[in-house]
């Protein structure tokens, strides 16, 4: 079947750097993605990772791991505006599968 | 602004009726897809177009249908509606139909069943 895990809340602090987990179970894979999504508005793309590693986008980098079925989102020199849920979703099965998201809340 | 549209914004309904849920993609986006999002349930994928035919089918109810037209745009049709229907719902738009791909979201039909 098709699983994936993430915290459902964080909480960090304004400057700090946050790592938000996500794991997933699938048997086709075709790449990761994170999405941002303010409450009551539409997801924003952040990222996809389709082989392993690191990459980099400003302030924000996400790493995947297939053999272990892991990615993180790194959010770096947070800013209270990055107060949102935080959405992986794989690829897989001809579609993306989403996770419930992590609520990330930013404290001065 | 994503540049994709989504109308009308706000609907509220009566048990049982049904509902048409309207989207246009972004200029030159091919591949149309719908997305539910409960409280309780996250995201959930229910149908991708691509050209006018359907391509990818999710956790889509029978009682809800949806078509791409020609030009395009893409209706979402929800009957027999139920109160467990309320949610909001997403058209997200895209140029290819496969990864590697960036959607582009919609802000959303809220869908209220009462």
């Amino acid at each position: 079947g098709q699983n994936i895990d993430q915290p459902t809340e964080m909480t960090a602090t304004e400057g700090a750097i946050v790592q938000i987990n996500c794991t997933y179970q699938t048997s086709g894979f075709n790449g990761l993605f994170w999405y941002q999504q303010h409450a009551g508005e539409a997801p924003t793309f952040l990222s996809y990772n389709v082989l392993d590693g690191l990459e980099e986008k400003g302030r924000f980098s996400s790493f995947l791991s297939r053999s272990k079925g892991y990615s993180y989102l790194l959010l770096k020199e947070l800013q209270m505006k990055d107060s949102a849920s935080y959405l992986c979703a794989f690829f897989g099965a001809n579609n993306l599968f989403f996770g419930t998201g992590t609520r990330l809340t930013v404290i001065p | 602004d994503s540049g994709v549209t989504q109308t009308p914004k706000h609907l509220i309904t009566a048990t049982g009726q049904r509902v048409t849920l309207r989207c246009s993609p972004r200029s030159g986006d091919l591949s149309v897809y719908w997305y539910q999002q409960s409280l309780d349930q996250g995201l959930q994928f229910l149908i991708q177009y691509y050209n006018g035919e359907e391509r990818a089918k999710g956790n889509i109810l029978e009682r809800f249908s949806a078509q791409q037209f020609p030009d395009l745009h893409s209706e979402l049709n929800l009957s027999s509606l139920e109160l467990g229907d309320s949610a909001l719902y997403f058209c997200a738009s895209s140029v290819v139909a496969a990864p590697p791909y960036e959607q582009y979201f919609g802000p959303g039909t809220r869908l209220t069943v009462t």
